[in-house]
């Protein structure tokens, strides 16, 4: 069953705007994984961040990580067009990753 | 080839066929995952390897569905008498311990269609 749970579910912002998205689930996890996926296709690992860390960064990604309220968030910043995609987080625990069902973020040039 | 590889990349069958889909991990990745993603949903869990046996395979959806991965490297999916609901892309990753601090890589997936 799905767990992650991402708001908001689409997302249109003009080029060099931030995009955020929050995730949040229901189980305790390892860690928790956001990933990227154009086109329904393959799904590219952005960035893990651990149970007992907070806040990561990664380039132009921003991950946070509130294990109290079971919340993550991803922050794009200065975001661009290759940035249009579906964006999935997946609490990693039991074995699996616990996918939600995704924001798709389209950027305008 | 670093990436996981797929093959086919789609695969059109008939209701009641048998249908194999292949994962070629990563190179020294001992963990391997199936998932399954219906349209505008996430991807779901079916099976985890970690070397040749399954070390979980509580999300298979029922006895028509069955992986091996008999050398601990390549993994096949099958699905016997095939049903339209079977219709998805099937996704294989691999991780090089399991993922509880190592990412999972992802392949390109399977479209797998069922008419």
């Amino acid at each position: 069953s799905q767990q992650g749970e991402e708001d908001p579910q689409a997302l249109s912002i003009q080029e060099g705007e931030n995009a955020t998205m929050n995730c949040s689930y229901k189980t305790s996890i390892n860690n928790l994984q956001w990933y990227r996926q154009n086109s329904g296709r393959g799904l590219v690992h952005l960035i893990l961040i651990r149970s007992n860390e907070r806040e990561k960064h990664s380039g132009r990604l921003r991950v946070t990580l509130d294990t109290s309220k079971k919340s993550s968030s991803l922050l794009i910043t200065a975001s661009r067009a290759a940035d249009t995609a579906s964006y999935f987080c997946a609490a990693y625990g039991n074995n699996r990753l616990a996918f939600g069902k995704g924001n798709q973020v389209v950027v305008i040039p | 080839g670093a990436g996981v590889s797929q093959t086919p990349s789609n695969k059109v069958t008939e209701k009641g066929k048998y249908v194999e889909l292949r994962c070629d991990p990563i190179s020294g990745h001992t963990a391997l995952y199936w998932y399954r993603q219906s349209l505008g949903q996430g991807p779901e869990f079916l099976i985890y390897f970690q070397g040749t046996g399954a070390a979980d395979d509580s999300g298979l959806p029922n006895d028509r569905f069955f992986a091996v991965r008999p050398e601990g490297s390549v993994s096949t999916l099958k699905i016997q008498r095939t049903e339209r609901g079977d219709s998805a892309v099937y996704l294989c990753a691999s991780s090089l311990q399991g993922a509880t601090y190592n990412e999972q890589f992802f392949g390109p997936g399977t479209r797998l269609t069922v008419l």
